[in-house]
């Protein structure tokens, strides 16, 4: 089974800030089944990036993704106050069919 | 705009059954979406439950196989999800899902489930 590990666990940056989220799999995993999600305090997770590198509907184009062999990253080019959530990498394929990395918590410092 | 609404008790006795359902609107159940549960337990990260498709074909997580069930009602466009034999483990926030293209697109806003006497 595919294991999805972000790095890190928590960041703290101020707005305006670049951010890169990683997201490392165990194995290969082909670029078309990872996606990117942000969950806010108390809310449900959103879409952000399928196929490694798309943005979903609706997302502002500050948001990235990119891939490199089993290295998975998410770029955040400029933060802004509503970006400060906790992203997740999810992965599709295996026995499980939807594999989820454990989560990185973007903070304000 | 597809959108999803939970539906169901918020509180679970242990050894019974978790019963939830997922309005949809704003789309058919017999779209391309494959429907889909995922929860989150207290503070912890997201687990993939299972899934169905309208055309009867069902998926699910193999650490909860044998006691999941997801169901499609399409008089009614809504589907459900039964959880058997559950303990404090299995309570949790349950979000109803539409996924497609290997990733889960539309979220309901979720319903906590406690399982607890």
């Amino acid at each position: 089974e595919i294991v999805l590990t972000q790095s890190p666990g928590t960041l703290s940056l101020s707005p305006g800030e670049r951010v890169t989220l990683s997201c490392r799999a165990s194995q290969s995993v082909s670029s078309t089944y990872l996606a990117w999600y942000q969950q806010k305090f108390g809310q449900a997770p959103r879409l952000l990036i399928y196929g490694a590198s798309s943005r979903a509907t609706g997302i502002p184009d500050r948001f990235s993704g990119s891939a490199s062999g089993t290295d998975f990253t998410l770029t955040i080019s400029r933060l802004e106050p509503e970006d400060f959530a906790v992203y997740y990498c999810q992965q599709y394929g295996g026995s499980s069919f939807y594999n989820f990395g454990q989560g990185t918590k973007l903070e304000i410092k | 705009q597809v959108q999803l609404q939970e539906s169901g008790p918020g509180l679970v006795t242990p050894s019974g059954t978790l019963s939830l359902t997922c309005a949809v609107s704003g789309g058919s159940i017999r779209s391309g979406n494959w429907w889909t549960w995922v929860r989150q337990p207290p503070g912890k990260g997201l687990e993939w439950i299972g899934e169905r498709y309208h055309t009867g074909t069902t998926n699910y997580s193999p650490s909860l196989k044998g006691r999941v069930t997801i169901s499609l009602d399409e008089s009614k466009n809504q589907f459900s999800l039964k959880l058997t034999s559950v303990t404090a483990a299995d309570s949790a926030v349950y979000y109803c899902v539409g996924s497609h293209s290997w990733c889960l697109y539309y979220w309901g806003q979720g319903i906590p489930v406690t399982v607890s006497s």
